[in-house]
């Protein structure tokens, strides 16, 4: 079981948007823990998409975005494409363990 | 450009030990807090261990006292020492770094440990 939570899958047609939530606790995002999401697509490695909470790195297209609110973060994807079908994860810290470093379970995205 | 490249996975049986070693080039790697995380096939990713640019090392409970986590700046390369191997220890072992934001960025390609009789 994750520290942090994550919905085992989510699906949507091309060109709609969907959201991933990773839900904490005190310990963690709600301690101020800033969260990080990945992308891994099959077969490849864990790719940065977003840090500290809601930034983008360079050449992440800006259909994704992320967000932080008390307990909680969400990944939003916006304008679906094929491409996007991937397993994504969020990341943070956690106070009850000095640098215990956190993962949500993944969630698989579907592209319809 | 940034690349880490993991090696020393292999097969082994239960009680035993690997070593793990990740290269890091094309950055100053002892700026970077360096990682270690694991993935069962199919499965999430598992944090593993962790050494900041002190040299002080972080475990979960799952791996504490078994692994030893180290690093050699002057080789620009990172180990994980993996002792009373088990057979749930069987994954794919990527190297990370971290700065000081937290996240992490690159991943190696992994290195693939299989524990087994």
């Amino acid at each position: 079981q994750s520290v942090l939570t994550q919905p085992p899958s989510v699906s949507g047609a091309p060109g709609q948007r969907v959201t991933i939530s990773c839900t904490g606790s005190s310990s963690n995002i709600g301690a101020g823990f800033d969260v990080h999401w990945y992308q891994q697509r099959p077969g490849t490695v864990p790719k940065l998409l977003i840090y500290g909470n809601s930034n983008r790195p360079s050449g992440v297209p800006d259909r994704f975005s992320g967000s932080k609110s008390g307990t909680s973060a969400s990944l939003a994807i916006t304008g679906l494409q094929a491409e996007d079908e991937a397993d994504y994860y969020c990341q943070s810290y956690d106070s009850s363990l000095s640098g215990s470093v956190v993962f949500g379970g993944g969630t698989k995205l579907t592209v319809l | 450009e940034v690349q880490l490249v993991e090696s020393g996975g292999g097969l082994v049986q239960p009680g035993g030990s690997l070593r793990l070693s990740c290269a890091g080039s094309g950055f100053t790697f002892n700026d970077y807090d360096m990682h270690w995380v694991r993935q069962v096939t199919g499965k999430g990713l598992e944090w593993v261990s962790s050494i900041d640019t002190a040299d002080y090392t972080y475990y979960p409970g799952s791996v504490k006292g078994r692994f030893t986590i180290s690093r050699e700046n002057a080789r620009n390369s990172l180990y994980l020492q993996m002792n009373s191997l088990r057979v749930e220890d069987t994954a794919v072992y990527f190297c990370t770094r971290s700065g000081d934001g937290g996240w992490f960025d690159p991943w190696g390609q992994g290195t693939l440990v299989t524990v087994s009789s």
